[in-house]
């Protein structure tokens, strides 16, 4: 069963547009929705979080958005850069008393052209 | 810089044969996480270990355990691998307090890719 989606394997921007990066959940009781980045060869790093209480978190170019009545989320990124081609995760968290689950969607590959 | 180590890059190993991917990690960070990803799919995540605590996800196959001798090393052993166990093997730290609210940030390496022949 799949918690966390990401419906769109791959995307394509020009630089200095708007990439939006789409994300849909099915548990109502994940704390926290992060977006972790990765670049081939190495592995994911963290990007942006927003708190399941916010309904919108900004970072410099990043802005994640968040819809709990949809159980959706996106990943905003402007302008968009060469450097942000990469393959970008969602990931939904629940706290535990030890540690930290996070169930991860499968991923949107981005590729932003000069 | 600190980091999070992932030896060998690329492993191969037959059939049956059991193997062992390493994780080493400068952070000094308490909890230490394997996760399994499989072409095109999510990281899925295998165990963790909270400082020397060993936690099993409920649906990891008993063909898969992990020992983590000290807070830097952790090992994760695959006894008997098939031809479904080929992945990218993913280490993950992080540091958990026993309270507050915020986002603990994992740290990943860059991974172990597994092919079984």
């Amino acid at each position: 069963d799949q918690q966390v989606k990401q419906n769109s394997p791959s995307l394509s921007v020009q630089e200095g547009r708007i990439s939006i990066l789409n994300c849909d959940y099915t548990n109502s009781m994940f704390d926290y929705f992060l977006w972790y980045k990765k670049y081939p060869a190495e592995g994911p790093t963290f990007l942006i979080s927003i708190s399941s209480i916010k309904d919108k978190n900004e970072d410099g170019r990043f802005t994640v958005f968040l819809n709990k009545s949809a159980k959706h989320l996106s990943l905003h990124i402007v302008p968009s850069q060469p450097g942000d081609s990469a393959v970008y995760f969602c990931a939904a968290l629940r706290k535990k008393t030890s540690y930290d689950k996070v169930i991860f969607g499968p991923g949107t590959s981005l590729s932003v052209i000069p | 810089d600190a980091m999070v180590i992932q030896n060998p890059r690329y492993q191969v190993t037959q059939f049956g044969k059991p193997v062992t991917l390493s994780c080493s990690q400068t952070l000094n960070h308490n909890v230490m996480y394997w996760y399994q990803q499989k072409s095109s799919q999510a990281p899925k995540l295998l165990f963790h270990y909270y400082d020397k605590d060993f936690n099993n996800e409920a649906d990891t196959p008993d063909n898969f355990q992990s020992r983590r001798p000290n807070t830097s090393f952790c090992f994760l052993d695959i006894r008997s691998p098939g031809l479904g166990d080929a992945a990218m093997y993913l280490c993950a730290t992080s540091r958990v307090p026993a309270w507050g609210p915020r986002v603990n940030e994992q740290y990943f390496g860059p991974g172990t890719r597994l092919t079984v022949t």
